[in-house]
């Protein structure tokens, strides 16, 4: 149990573009989902909470408006990065909580910004 | 202001001895704390918890333990398998922290590489 599916798994875009990451939970609901981004040998670094039905929280220093979070039903997050960069290339990793503590992550995005 | 530390970036063990991965906390709000094993390229995978109220928490293997007054835990394995081999990651949660329900704050991570 507590599966947690990330599409696409890797994708390449040009600068400028936007790009849409969707992250789901396949055997359970979740009313809270995070987004993290991990740099190379990095820790994850969190940028949003996710939250069913409302806003997103995001973490200092994460733009709203470039990244763009959709939590539109209790298995559904997605992340939309808005006019991508190639500072924006990353891996992009999605959680899902069925509970209060553990976090059930996904495998994971690899975006590169050409 | 890294709250949750490995202070260890890599560790090299014998298959079938004992690994030790270490992880320090500062915020004594935290009252729940998780390892999770990653590999590249891929996300997280949780393998074990505990709460503020033990001091220990066992599955198979794996054995959590928390020193609450050190503001320390440790994960331990054993006996290593060369499938242990990946980075690991401490990671600490509280009630209400900031505002926001159960957050994961994430340590540095710590390589494991278990030797055949």
């Amino acid at each position: 149990g507590a599966v947690v599916s990330q599409h696409p798994s890797r994708v390449i875009c040009k600068s400028g573009t936007s790009v849409k990451i969707e992250c789901r939970s396949l055997d359970f609901q979740a009313t809270t989902m995070f987004w993290y981004r991990q740099f190379p040998k990095k820790s994850l670094m969190l940028m949003a909470t996710s939250n069913e039905g409302s806003k997103a929280t995001y973490e200092q220093g994460v733009e709203k408006d470039k990244f763009l979070i959709n939590h539109a039903s209790l298995t559904l997050s997605t992340l939309t990065v808005t006019s991508a960069h190639p500072e924006d290339s990353s891996f992009y990793i999605c959680s899902a909580r069925p509970g209060p503590y553990e976090q059930y992550f996904g495998p994971g995005t690899r975006l590169t910004v050409t | 202001d890294q709250q949750v530390k490995q202070n260890s970036p890599s560790l090299s063990v014998q298959e079938g001895r004992i690994s030790i991965l270490n992880c320090d906390y500062t915020n004594s709000m935290f009252d729940y704390f998780l390892w999770y094993k990653k590999y590249p390229a891929e996300g997280p995978t949780f393998l074990i918890s505990i709460s503020s109220i033990k001091d220990k928490n066992e599955d198979g293997r794996f054995t959590v333990f928390l020193n609450k007054s050190a503001k320390h835990l440790s994960l331990h394995i054993v006996p290593s398998q060369p499938g242990d081999s990946a980075v690991y990651f401490c990671a600490a949660s509280a009630q209400d922290y900031g505002g926001a329900t159960n957050k994961l704050i994430f340590g540095t991570g710590t390589l494991l590489a278990v030797q055949p």
